[in-house]
């Protein structure tokens, strides 16, 4: 099992571009997360998606859009680029203790560092 | 704001000492998690403590939670050099149990010394 993958793993944008981060686990978790953190501030929640065909606005969803393809993958896209935006993303995913399975734990993609100029 | 407030902020202590990172929490929670990050690296799962337990131990691992005063404790025993990481508390809200989200603090930073 590969766990929980993000591509890509590094990217330099300049204002105004667009870009999709992409995330994918094999894990068959029903829940997905994206967050972004930057230095002194711990994780944000940017979205999460608690099943197929379903996602949510978590702490700080402005200037994101986000797409659950199918239980395996979460896409985050960034449509206008901003260097506020400057940051490390990560993606997760669990099977939270409500869809019948016992953990909550979170698992953690290895991140993309994002560079808007 | 944050949900969850880490203590302190960095931590530097000497190889073989125990280390205690603390977290505070403002609203009712169903469980608290522990995380570590490498640097430069995703956060990894340490542990997990329900709201109706009050220590769990996991090898050199120990964690407390006090629901009533609304704080956590981990406790590195014996600290290695690979110990070194930043350490992360994260709460499941009550009525968050079928999403999994969690919130994390902002924290700590832990250096061993060889």
């Amino acid at each position: 099992n590969a766990g929980v993958t993000q591509t890509p793993k590094f990217q330099v944008l300049k204002t105004g571009q667009s870009m999709t981060l992409q995330c994918a686990q094999d894990m068959n978790h029903n829940s997905m997360y994206w967050y972004r953190q930057d230095p002194g501030m711990g994780l944000r929640l940017i979205y999460y998606s608690a099943s197929e065909g379903t996602t949510d606005k978590g702490e700080v969803p402005n200037g994101y859009n986000v797409s659950r393809l199918n239980k395996r993958e979460f896409s985050l896209r960034l449509e206008s680029a901003a260097p506020s935006q400057t940051s490390v993303y990560f993606c997760a995913s669990s099977a939270p203790i409500g869809s019948g399975r016992a953990s909550n734990e979170q698992f953690f993609g290895p991140g993309t560092r994002l560079t808007v100029l | 704001s944050q949900q969850g407030e880490e203590d302190p902020q960095a931590l530097s202590i000497q190889e073989g000492e125990n280390a205690t990172m603390n977290c505070s929490y403002k609203t009712s929670i169903n469980n608290l998690q522990w995380y570590r990050q490498n640097s430069g690296r995703g956060l990894v799962h340490l542990i997990l403590i329900r709201s109706n337990e009050r220590e769990k131990h996991s090898g050199r691992l120990r964690v407390t939670l006090d629901t009533s005063k609304k704080s956590s404790s981990l406790l590195i025993t014996a600290s290695r050099a690979a110990d070194t990481a930043s350490y992360f508390c994260a709460t499941g809200i009550i009525g968050s149990s079928n999403t999994g989200k969690l919130i994390f603090g902002q924290g700590t930073t832990l250096q061993v010394k060889p």
